[in-house]
């Protein structure tokens, strides 16, 4: 069965440094991996996509992702934080061929900026 | 956000009546989700559709039944509300299935009291 695991509830950093929210992955066949944030009191926003191709992917808000697959994972990554980069963080992936495509999220992290 | 509309956007209702959220989008997506967020727990699928009246269930999906007459739109009824079911409802649309991203409307607190 698919999965995904964020295994850090909270991640702190200072603004100005690099974040990395970590994420790995358990799927039968091609992964197809997503990242999400959510900032308090609104909906899931989009941010990047992995289907296939270069490791290194880019998104939006300067956010970039590694796929891995050796390892599994798919941490997503920014080279300089913000404060306003401070939101709920998630991981998804694409359910199994007969699921009709269904996405499966992880638990979420919480990231957190500071001055 | 693109082109989705929850109503409500927040309810207070009392254990045993039923409730009915509706998710309505003017891109002409496919595939309609509804999912519920629950702190710890990340989002769980309730159920989804692939299309005017085909539908299936999700993950979490005792106690929840869906309707999708139109493309646009897509009906979550809570039968028999219960406590918990208290959560921040979420319906999400694509256009295809597995290399296309969702997009999500901005939630309905539902709250049973």
């Amino acid at each position: 069965a698919q999965s995904v695991a964020q295994p850090e509830d909270q991640v702190n950093v200072a603004e100005g440094n690099p974040l990395t929210v970590k994420c790995t992955y358990s799927v039968s066949g091609n992964p197809y991996l997503f990242w999400y944030v959510q900032y308090p009191n609104r909906g899931l926003q989009f941010l990047l996509k992995y289907i296939t191709g270069d490791n290194l992917v880019k998104g939006s808000y300067g956010f970039e992702a590694e796929f891995n697959k050796s390892q599994t994972s798919f941490h997503l990554k920014k080279p300089s934080a913000l404060v306003s980069d401070s939101a709920l963080y998630f991981c998804a992936v694409r359910g199994a061929l007969g699921s009709q495509g269904n996405l499966i999220f992880g638990k979420g992290t919480k990231l957190s900026v500071k001055p | 956000d693109a082109g989705i509309t929850q109503s409500p956007r927040h309810k207070v209702t009392e254990t045993g009546t039923p409730v009915t959220l509706r998710c309505h989008q003017t891109e002409n997506h496919r595939y309609m989700y509804w999912y519920r967020q629950d702190p710890g727990h990340g989002l769980r699928l309730i159920h989804y559709s692939y299309g005017v009246k085909d539908t299936d269930k999700g993950e979490v999906s005792d106690g929840y039944s869906v309707s999708r007459s139109k493309t646009e739109d897509f009906l979550l009824t809570l039968e028999s509300a219960t406590s918990s079911q208290t959560s921040v409802y979420f319906c999400a649309i694509s256009d295809r299935g597995e290399n296309t991203e969702a997009f999500f409307g901005q939630g309905t607190r539902l709250t049973v009291v």
